[in-house]
């Protein structure tokens, strides 16, 4: 079974650092792009970073540029974000996704269910 | 920047065809994919690269991408269709990008 299972949000306070998990499984991982969405309570999607399949590329949106990073362990099939600087306006639902594998910059085919992440003083 | 734009609310009557469409400048030289966003759920893929639909997306659903605007087309819509709807691209600019979303509304 595709699947994709986010874990670490929570609440944190402004400034400080949280590490988003997901876990992949029913695919071979290591042959995916991976990427971090986000939706701040009743928004749209906003794109936060994408990895290669190996990890030797990462790209950041300029909103988290500086502030977080995108990492993958592929032996144990996990995809992170490291998020550091944590703004009010990080406060958003995180999706991790795969990005298809027929070509280049396919769309996202498979999402999780997504982790709440909270900044709150 | 790139940037896509889309109306933020659409209504359709029950078996009618709604259209949503997704603005962007020379939209019809990228590859336009489409999501679909029920509440409280986690977004899936629609159509992929224009006008494919994915293993399991009913035909209703199909996509047209012409000029400056790409085109989500729903037949005979259903109240299981009610959702947020978004546009996707890849700008080499600006990466990974995304309309700000339509909700539909099946009357």
């Amino acid at each position: 079974q595709v699947q994709l299972v986010e874990s670490g949000g929570g609440v944190v306070q402004p400034g400080r650092s949280l590490r988003l998990s997901c876990a992949a499984s029913g695919f071979t991982f290591s042959k995916s792009a991976m990427h971090w969405v986000r939706q701040a309570p009743g928004k749209g999607l906003e794109w936060v970073a994408v990895i290669s399949d190996d990890g030797s590329n990462k790209y950041h949106a300029d909103s988290v540029k500086g502030r977080f990073t995108i990492s993958r362990e592929n032996s144990g099939n996990t995809l992170y974000l490291q998020m550091n600087s944590l703004r009010l306006e990080d406060t958003a639902i995180y999706y991790c996704a795969r990005e298809g594998i027929m070509g280049v910059h396919d769309p996202l085919d498979i999402w999780g269910q997504g982790t709440m992440v909270t900044v709150s003083s | 920047s790139y940037e896509l734009t889309q109306p933020l609310s659409v209504a359709v009557a029950l078996g009618q065809t709604a259209k949503i469409p997704c603005g962007g400048s020379n939209i019809e030289s990228k590859n336009v994919h489409w999501y679909q966003q029920k509440a409280g759920q986690a977004p899936v893929l629609v159509i992929s690269r224009n006008d494919n639909r994915p293993s399991g997306i009913p035909e209703r659903f199909s996509g047209s991408n012409s000029g400056n605007t790409a085109t989500l087309t729903i037949s005979r819509a259903q109240d299981g269709d009610e959702a947020a709807y978004y546009c996707q691209v890849w700008d080499s600019s600006a990466a990974w990008v995304f309309g700000g979303g339509t909700k539909l509304t099946v009357l």
